[in-house]
């Protein structure tokens, strides 16, 4: 079936040191999400990402989508105590006309040391 | 804002009880969702709704079943509580107009089964 893989599944870095994690997805996606879950908390939206090549930025993290809309990673520059979370990738199932299921990436679990 | 309200943060219960995880939403939403989250593997989900009374499978339904008598509101009921059901749930809920596919999830409930 449909999936969505997801690197690291882990990560520990030094303050103001860079971050990214990588999803790559089995089919071709419409769109790609990220979201965050701090911890303790439930994962919140960050962003959607439509177009092939497209990339946004939301003041330290850069979003990419990937020209063939299989992979999209996220990079965050500076690393702050703040970014702490787990970040999860998400592509909606194909198949689904409606319903909007996604298929969620296993998450990559930041920690920052300060 | 979107807000999705589950109705505990906490809940503790017995093996072979019956328990009612209830989820509410004000933004009007069709689609409605139940995952349970564990340490390493993600979300995943039991199952979802798209319209009042319509429900279907997600990958991990058995020992579950839901209830959407109205848009607003999404139950998740375990039968019969068995300890590997001790567990973070989370309901989402999403629309198909719009920024479609983005889910907004609750605060979640986490439960254990003694």
């Amino acid at each position: 079936g449909q999936q969505v893989m997801q690197i690291p599944q882990y990560q520990h870095v030094q303050e103001g040191e860079d971050f990214t994690t990588y999803c790559n997805s089995s089919t071709t996606l419409s769109n790609i999400q990220w979201y965050k879950q701090r911890p303790g908390g439930h994962p919140v939206f960050l962003i959607q990402l439509v177009k092939s090549g497209e990339v946004k930025k939301q003041k330290r993290l850069t979003f990419q989508f990937g020209e063939a809309k299989k992979n999209s990673s996220l990079h965050i520059t500076a690393t702050q105590t703040t970014d702490v979370g787990t970040y999860f990738c998400a592509g909606p199932l194909l198949t689904m006309e409606y319903g909007n299921k996604l298929v969620f990436g296993a998450g990559t679990i930041l920690r920052v040391k300060s | 804002d979107v807000k999705v309200t589950q109705s505990s943060r906490y809940l503790v219960k017995r093996t072979g009880e019956k328990v009612f995880l209830e989820c509410v939403q004000d933004m009007d939403h069709e689609n409605m969702f139940w995952y349970r989250q564990d340490p390493g593997l993600g979300l995943r989900l039991i199952y979802f709704s798209y319209d009042v009374k319509m429900k279907e499978k997600g990958d991990i339904p058995e020992g579950y079943s839901v209830s959407r008598e109205k848009k607003e509101r999404f139950s998740l009921i375990l039968e019969s509580a068995s300890t590997n059901q001790t567990s973070m749930y989370l309901c989402a809920s999403g629309s198909d107009r719009g920024n479609k596919n983005i889910q907004y999830f609750g605060a979640g409930t986490r439960l254990s089964v003694l």
